[in-house]
């Protein structure tokens, strides 16, 4: 069965760099979240769409945004990178009760 | 997550019965999920529990609710060494849309 893309899999990058991570949800799934999670950390919500519109916004700086395209794949665009954004960052989508998450992108910045 | 607690870490032996624990204060809990997350891995949904169910069942594992002391439990029946990661409880509330609230996370470490 298909599941969540995210790519790419690691991301290094040094400060004040620009990222941008790509999440590919299942298909037929109409919503499409964004977590990160610090290292010994528990996942935290930043950013989530509902049929292409933003449903939710959580804890997500202002130097992050995102957004979800007409073929539903949804991108998070992180700008003028702190060595604090190292972390996980997990793209998850569902069309119920169920929500099945990516493999998660690694980034790391330097 | 700072409304929803779970114990850092649980040692059993291969074949014994596990259970993690999870406690939340949230009254207004949708549904309540367990995750399990292996060292650099993806979290992978086990299971999940309406709010207003006190039991489900799924072959090894076991779901407990008990709503009125916001007490989530999840036991893993033989538990075996592929089962040691990390087991998040999360939560979705009426009014936060489908966004999930996670535990802090318990390390099961399963020994020979």
């Amino acid at each position: 069965a298909a599941g969540v893309i995210q790519s790419p899999r690691h991301l290094i990058k040094e400060k004040r760099e620009t990222a941008t991570l790509k999440c590919y949800p299942i298909p037929r799934h109409d919503t499409v979240y964004w977590y990160q999670q610090g290292p010994g950390q528990d996942p935290q919500f930043l950013i989530s769409f509902y049929e292409k519109m933003q449903s939710d916004k959580g804890s997500i700086p202002d130097r992050f945004s995102a957004q979800q395209f007409s073929d539903y794949h949804s991108e998070l665009n992180m700008s003028s990178l702190e060595l604090g954004d190292s972390a996980l960052y997990f793209c998850a989508s569902s069309s119920t009760a169920e929500a099945f998450f990516g493999q998660g992108t690694r980034l790391t910045v330097v | 997550g700072e409304d929803v607690e779970q114990s850092l870490f649980l040692s059993v032996r291969e074949g014994d019965s596990s259970v993690i624990n999870c406690t939340y204060t949230d009254s207004s809990s949708t549904y309540l999920y367990w995750y399990k997350q292996e060292p650099g891995a993806g979290l992978q949904l086990l299971t999940y529990i309406f709010s207003n169910m006190d039991m489900k069942q799924d072959q090894r594992l076991t779901v407990l609710l008990n709503k009125k002391d916001k007490h989530l439990s999840l036991r893993i029946a033989d538990t075996q060494t592929g089962d040691s990661a990390i087991y998040f409880c999360a939560e979705t509330f009426t009014g936060g849309g489908n966004k999930l609230t996670f535990g802090t996370g318990t390390q099961l470490k399963v020994e020979l």
